[in-house]
């Protein structure tokens, strides 16, 4: 099974700052499969990336993805107030899905 | 547009069984497949298992193996999960979700909250 490892834990920044997260993998993965999602308190997860670097269907261009085989990073241009949140990276492969333990992004 | 309802809340017993209905409405059932994904309070995303809503092939997560079981009924779109023996730890919100050929879960259910207590 392949473990996805997020960093930083939390990550406190202010508006208008940019946000790097990150996403290791314990072994490749195929960026195809590769997603980020977004969760706000009493929310279901949303998908903003999918294949590593496609912004899911009405995404600011402010989010964006990139990586490939087991570092993947989501990076957030200028924060927003509505974008301190929860953020997960999930990969699927050999018909197994995994989720990051997940970045907290807090307004500093 | 699309939409994923799920059944409401329950309240279980330990050792009790739940079922967690998931009602698709907007697109074409069979096309998709559905994942289901846990959130225990205050933690990060789990997930639990996927069908595919076709074949109606499932796939779960080793932990759960044999106390879960994923179905469907295509005749109303609706996809359901049961969970048995059911233990405190399985206290959580219980998700369905929709993926296609790419994977990715791009369309969710509002959630529904198990509580397993005595």
């Amino acid at each position: 099974e392949i473990v996805l490892t997020q960093s930083p834990g939390t990550l406190s920044l202010s508006p208008g700052e940019r946000a790097t997260l990150s996403c290791r993998a314990s072994q490749s993965v195929s960026s195809t499969y590769l997603a980020w999602y977004q969760q706000k308190p009493g929310q279901a997860p949303r998908l903003l990336i999918y294949g590593a670097s496609s912004r899911a269907t009405g995404i600011p261009d402010r989010f964006s993805g990139s990586g490939s085989g087991t570092d993947f990073t989501l990076t957030i241009s200028r924060l927003e107030p509505e974008d301190f949140a929860v953020y997960y990276c999930q990969q699927y492969g050999s018909t197994l899905y995994t989720f990051g333990q997940g970045t907290k992004l807090e307004i500093k | 547009q699309v939409h994923l309802v799920q059944s409401g809340a329950e309240v279980k017993k330990p050792g009790a069984s739940v079922r967690v209905s998931c009602k698709a409405s907007g697109y074409t059932f069979t096309n998709y497949g559905i994942n289901w994904v846990r959130q225990a309070p205050g933690q990060g995303l789990e997930w639990m298992g996927w069908i595919n809503t076709y074949s109606g092939n499932t796939n779960y997560a080793q932990k759960l193996q044999g106390r879960v079981t994923m179905t469907t009924d295509t005749s109303t779109s609706t996809a359901y999960m049961d969970l048995r023996s059911l233990r405190s730890d399985d206290t959580a919100v219980y998700y369905c979700a929709r993926y296609g050929s790419g994977s990715w879960l791009d369309y969710w259910g509002q959630g529904t909250l198990v509580t397993v207590s005595s």
